[in-house]
C-alpha cells in the first residue's frame, strides 16, 4: 500500500484538461518537495515536473505542478493522445527516512 | 548526453543473490546519488533505496534493510544494487537513476532524472 494517495485513472477527451491529485501527509508532502513522474507502457519513469513548476528541457508548459498543504497536483491542459500514461507522485518523507511514491494514475486521453 | 546503462535480466533461484549494476556516463559521477526503484509486474513504483554521491551513505527500504546492499564505485562510474535471499515477490524490473537528494530552506529536494533502461529480476524455482 502506497504512502501517497492517487486516483487510479483520469481521463479526457483531446484538447481538455485533466487534473491528479496526490495526498500525504505533514512527514512528506507538507514539508518536502513533490515531484512528478510519467511512464510509458514498457518504459522507464522521467522526471516530469516539480511542485515549484520546475520542468525538465523538453517538457511542455501543458504541464504544471502544484501543493496546498499536505495534497499536491499535477495539471495537464490541452490534452494530447500522447500524453497517455501512468503518472506518479513522489516525496521524500521525514519520518521514514525514505522516498515515497504514490500508487499511479493512468491518464486516458478518450 | 547523461546515460545510466544498467546489466540485462537474471533470472534467479529462491534463496540466492542478485547482483544489478548501472554504468553512468556523461556527468561527474561523484556530484549525484543513485536511487533504485523496482517495479513489480502490473505494480507501481517501490523505493528500494539510495547511495551518496560523495561519501556512499546509505539508506535502504526497511521492507527491503538486511538484503539489500549498495555500492558505487568511482573509478569506473558504475552504481551496484545486492539483493540477498531472493523471494519470489522480489521479481520486478529493477531501475537505477540519478538523483540529487539535498535538504534545503524549502524542505527535502529529491529529484532523479534520468532513470536506466531497467533490469528484470525474474526469481523462480
Amino acid at each position: 500500500q502506497s504512502v501517497l494517495s492517487q486516483p487510479p485513472s483520469a481521463s479526457g477527451t483531446t484538447g481538455q484538461s485533466v487534473t491528479i491529485s496526490c495526498s500525504g501527509s505533514s512527514s512528506n508532502i507538507g514539508r518536502n518537495t513533490v515531484y512528478w513522474y510519467r511512464q510509458f507502457s514498457g518504459t522507464a519513469p522521467k522526471l516530469l515536473i516539480d511542485t515549484y513548476n520546475q520542468r525538465p528541457l523538453g517538457v511542455p508548459d501543458r504541464f504544471s505542478g502544484s501543493k496546498s498543504g499536505t495534497s499536491a497536483s499535477l495539471a495537464i491542459s490541452d490534452l494530447l493522445s500522447e500524453d497517455e500514461a501512468d503518472y506518479y507522485c513522489a516525496a521524500w518523507d521525514d519520518s521514514l527516512d525514505a522516498t515515497v511514491f504514490g500508487s499511479g494514475t493512468k491518464v486516458t486521453v478518450l | 548526453q547523461v546515460q545510466l546503462l544498467q546489466s540485462p535480466a537474471e533470472v534467479q533461484m529462491p534463496g540466492t543473490s542478485v547482483i544489478v549494476s548501472c554504468a553512468a556516463s556523461g556527468y561527474k559521477f561523484t556530484n549525484y546519488g543513485i536511487t533504485w526503484v523496482r517495479q513489480a509486474p502490473g505494480q507501481g513504483l517501490e523505493w528500494v533505496g539510495w547511495i551518496s554521491a560523495s561519501n556512499g551513505n546509505t539508506k535502504y527500504s526497511r521492507r527491503l534493510q538486511g538484503r539489500v546492499t549498495m555500492t558505487k564505485d568511482p573509478s569506473t562510474n558504475t552504481a551496484h544494487l545486492e539483493l540477498r535471499r531472493l523471494r519470489p515477490d522480489d521479481t520486478a524490473v529493477y531501475y537505477c537513476a540519478r538523483t540529487e537528494l539535498v535538504r534545503g530552506r524549502r524542505g527535502v529536494d529529491n529529484w532523479s532524472d534520468p532513470w536506466g533502461q531497467g533490469t528484470l529480476v525474474l526469481v523462480s524455482s
